[in-house]
């Protein structure tokens, strides 16, 4: 059973370029969330993804800004970029369906991350 | 808004119990979390207690819950240098178990021989 994987590991851009981050989630969740975590800090929550919808929102920019595929699988888009963007960039899956009865599958499972840097 | 406090390092002797806190702010969250962060790598899922809950034991690991006071607490027993990590506590932001999180800053576990 594949868990939740990413593409690529390590970026390097420079100010004002754009990225584009993917995400596969584990096999038999629906829900595709984003995390950003900078050095030194928990992670922080950009946005969830449900049905190929934007879900749920934390307090990014809207140079921020996703999608997610009939696939499940997802993209992170950062337009833009500042120096402040280089982060670990964390994505999660879960289950809709599986919050609703409570079983495990309703906790998030975190992928290995995308080492973002901006030169 | 919400807000998960730790604190930043904890330092224990191999062997002995480590017991991580952490507070929140957001009472009606439904779902509490622990994770483990190796250097280098992403998240590990360790734990979860549902706030119905006071105790959660599973193996090594004890998490506590004091809903009056937003305190939640991970004992690890029999502490091994392996379980040298960064310990984050999290919070679901709608209080549902898919819904997105609210991490703190996380408690390095620091091992002593």
């Amino acid at each position: 059973d594949a868990g939740v994987t990413q593409s690529p590991t390590h970026l390097i851009k420079t100010r004002g370029q754009q990225v584009t981050l993917r995400c596969s989630p584990k096999s038999g969740h629906d829900t595709v969330s984003w995390y950003q975590q900078a050095l030194g800090q928990g992670p922080q929550f950009i946005f969830q993804y449900y049905e190929e919808e934007e879900r749920q929102r934390g307090n990014f920019p809207d140079r921020f800004s996703g999608h997610q595929f009939p696939n499940y699988s997802s993209e992170l888009n950062v337009n833009a970029l500042l120096l402040g963007d280089s982060a670990l960039y964390l994505c999660a899956s879960s289950s809709i369906a599986g919050s609703h009865v409570r079983t495990h599958t309703d906790t998030q499972y975190f992928g290995p991350g995308t080492r973002l840097t901006v030169l | 808004g919400e807000d998960v406090e730790q604190s930043l390092f904890l330092s224990v002797r191999e062997g002995d119990s480590s017991v991580i806190n952490c507070t929140y702010t957001d009472s009606s969250s439904t779902y509490l979390y622990w994770y483990k962060q190796e250097p280098g790598a992403g998240l590990q899922l360790l734990t979860y207690i549902f706030s119905n809950m006071d105790m959660k034991q599973d193996q090594r690991l004890t998490v506590l819950l004091n809903k009056k006071d937003k305190h939640l607490s991970l004992r690890i027993a029999d502490t091994q240098t392996g379980d040298s990590a960064i310990y984050f506590c999290a919070e679901s932001i709608m209080g549902g178990g898919a819904d997105g999180l609210t991490f703190g800053k996380g408690t390095h576990l620091i091992i002593q021989p």
